[in-house]
């Protein structure tokens, strides 16, 4: 149980264009999904908390604007990188909450690599 | 403001030699304690939730300890799949905190 899965597992593509990446929880449902950042050998880094029907909160320094989330279901959570450059090439992880426990399990990540 | 450190960040063991990894933190109230385990590449897997000094968990050859200061992994009489890298991370309230993580190399 509690399986969660990302889409895509590997994304290039070229400067300027948008990318969305897919975070689902499989077996249970979650109102609140997590969006992390992961730069070589360096820890998870927290983006975004992203809740079910409302609107997702970021961490201090990430652009809302440039990182979209969308939550609109208990098993889906949506994280779009917009006029996506260079920088932003990295492992994206998601992870999902049960609701009524504290533990986070992620799912397999998804890496951007922006030309 | 709640801080998690990890030691060491490397350890290299022989298959068979046991060891600890250590998880030291400061927390203004505990909410759980989490042990993932992260292969290169991969999403973190959950391994364990501590949640009060004295608490223990076990699976397999690891098992989880709780302080009120510190975490141990113990990992007993490790084996080459056991390489990966160990995150310690506390409950802040609504997100991980996570420490930088132990990585560990089993050579036969």
């Amino acid at each position: 149980g509690a399986v969660v899965s990302q889409h895509p597992s590997w994304v290039i593509c070229k400067s300027g264009t948008s990318v969305k990446i897919e975070c689902r929880s499989l077996d249970f449902q979650a109102t609140t999904m997590f969006w992390y950042r992961q730069f070589p050998k360096q820890s998870l880094m927290l983006m975004a908390t992203s809740n079910e029907g409302s609107k997702a909160t970021y961490e201090q320094g990430v652009e809302k604007d440039k990182f979209l989330i969308n939550h609109a279901s208990l098993t889906l959570s949506t994280l779009t990188v917009t006029s996506a450059h260079p920088e932003d090439s990295s492992f994206y992880i998601c992870s999902a909450r049960p609701d009524s426990v504290e533990t986070q399990y992620f799912g397999p990540g998804t890496r951007l690599l922006v030309l | 403001e709640d801080q998690v450190t990890q030691s060491p960040e490397a350890l290299r063991l022989q298959e068979g030699e046991s060891s600890s990894l250590n998880c030291s933190y400061t927390v203004s109230g505990l909410r759980g304690l989490f042990w993932y385990r992260q292969d290169p590449g991969k999403g973190p897997e959950f391994l364990f939730t501590l949640y009060s000094a004295g608490e223990e968990k076990e699976k397999e050859r690891l098992k989880a300890t709780l302080t009120k200061k510190e975490s141990f992994l113990h990992i007993t009489a490790p084996k080459p799949e056991d390489s990966a890298t160990y995150l310690c991370a506390l409950n802040s309230g609504y997100a991980l905190n996570f420490g930088k993580g132990t990585s560990l190399l089993v050579t036969p």
